[in-house]
């Protein structure tokens, strides 16, 4: 089964800064991805950033690059020069995924979520 | 961007109901998936979709019920809505082969039972 932690319920950022929202995730799959997800107040979840787990370099999306750390499990979202835009909630999910080795095709295709992290820019 | 719409946005509604949330996706996706989601909680996989006529239970047991008749449309229904339904769902997308078959997401329906 697959796990994924968020151990940041809230945090408070001042505008401009840097921010790292912390993800750790747990699977016995070899083949894997990472996303984050930003969902504002209106509900709706936008992709941010997408990490392979055979992927070489660290993810850039624009202002989002992911901090891929694989022998510890972490994949940590970095928002660099925060905006008030940026206060939402911040989910981290994870899949099985076909790769090169030990998909297993079975199951559901669908995410596993962390709880989520409320970012607040405060200007 | 995605193109997926969710209706209705908000549903209030009284013990007993039959309803229907409304899922379609313009984008050709053979994969719909539907989520449900407590306020302040993280997303739950209740239903998913490889294609059409395919159907399948997620992680999270839901007394809901799912077709997909047609590619672009993946309703999802519950024929006595009871409080305990009260929650948001939200429906998703992807395309396989796409980029990390990527899902996106809809606007998401907030029901809420009475």
């Amino acid at each position: 089964a697959q796990k994924i932690t968020q151990t940041q319920p809230g945090m408070f950022v001042q505008e401009k800064e840097a921010v790292t929202l912390d993800c750790t995730y747990d699977t016995s799959d070899p083949s894997y991805g990472l996303f984050w997800y930003k969902q504002p107040s209106s509900g709706e979840m936008i992709f941010l950033i997408y990490q392979g787990s055979y992927d070489q370099q660290n993810a850039t999306e624009g202002r989002y690059s992911l901090n891929f750390q694989k022998a510890r499990k972490s994949a940590n979202l970095v928002i660099s020069a925060s905006q008030l835009g940026d206060s939402a909630m911040y989910f981290c999910a994870m899949r099985d995924e076909p790769g090169e080795v030990g998909y297993s095709g079975g199951g559901a295709d669908g995410l596993t979520f962390g709880k989520g992290t409320h970012l607040i820019i405060q200007p | 961007e995605a193109d997926i719409y969710q209706t209705p946005r908000y549903l209030v509604i009284g013990t007993g109901k039959k309803i229907t949330l409304e899922c379609s996706q313009t984008m050709g996706h053979d994969k719909m998936y539907w989520y449900q989601q407590d306020p302040g909680m993280e997303l739950h996989l209740i239903h998913y979709s490889y294609g059409v006529n395919s159907t399948e239970k997620g992680d999270l047991s839901s007394e809901s019920t799912v077709s997909r008749i047609r590619t672009e449309h993946f309703p999802l229904t519950l024929e006595s809505a009871r409080p305990s339904h009260t929650s948001q769902y939200l429906c998703a997308s992807s395309n396989t082969g796409g980029i990390a078959d990527t899902q996106y997401f809809g606007p998401g329906t907030r029901l809420t039972v009475l």
